[in-house]
């Protein structure tokens, strides 16, 4: 079964400083998904950013960009020039692939706190 | 953009009542699911659909049924409800294999 592990539950970032968030995952698959989901306070979450796990390429959207070593299954999450508004609950997740009814794979989640 | 809709942000039941929690998508996706979510565990997928009518179990289906007459709508029941099943409850969509899962805002459950 496929697991993925976020390992520190809170971290702490000075506005418009960089934090990097960890993600490995265990998975005997060679074809996934990987994601990186969002929760602000008001609990509705929201896609920040995905990986193909054949793409070699890191994905980046805007200040969010992220760091895949599939060898190393490890997943993890750039933020650059935080913001107040990056304050938020960070889940890692994975999925196998291709599929239309394959699930997520959720971590456990880490609480990300910007400070003024 | 896609929405998905839970009918209730905050609901609070007794001991042994059948609850009903609902859940609307409008982008006509084939995929909905229903996961809990508590401190500490991160996301469990309950049940998930990915076809009117048809269903399949999660990680963790005790205590729960799903229901999905219309493709739009996936209704999660607690068919007895127990203090362990305080959570809150998100529902997600998603279109085809390779697309990402939508959630709605979420219900926060409470059991007395």
């Amino acid at each position: 079964a496929q697991t993925v592990t976020q390992s520190q539950p809170e971290m702490s970032v000075q506005e418009a400083e960089t934090v990097t968030l960890s993600c490995t995952y265990d998975t005997s698959e060679s074809d996934y998904y990987l994601f990186w989901y969002k929760q602000p306070p008001s609990r509705q979450m929201i896609l920040v950013i995905r990986q193909e796990a054949y793409k070699q390429q890191n994905a980046t959207e805007n200040r969010f960009s992220v760091n895949f070593q599939k060898a190393a299954k490890s997943f993890s999450l750039k933020i650059s020039d935080s913001q107040l508004g990056d304050a938020a609950m960070y889940f890692c997740a994975y999925r196998r692939a291709p599929g239309a009814n394959s699930k997520l794979t959720f971590g456990k989640g880490i609480t990300l706190s910007v400070r003024p | 953009d896609v929405k998905v809709t839970q009918s209730s942000r905050y609901l609070v039941k007794r001991t042994g009542e059948k609850v009903f929690l609902e859940c609307v998508q409008d982008m006509d996706h084939e995929n909905m699911f229903w996961y809990r979510q508590d401190p500490g565990l991160g996301l469990r997928l309950i049940y998930f659909s990915y076809d009117v009518k048809m269903k399949e179990k999660g990680d963790i289906p005790e205590g729960y049924s799903v229901s999905r007459e219309k493709k739009e709508r996936f209704s999660l029941i607690l068919e007895s409800a127990s203090t362990n099943q305080t959570s809150m409850y998100l529902c997600a969509s998603s279109f085809g294999g390779r697309s990402e899962q939508y959630f709605g805002p979420g219900t926060r459950l409470t059991v007395t």
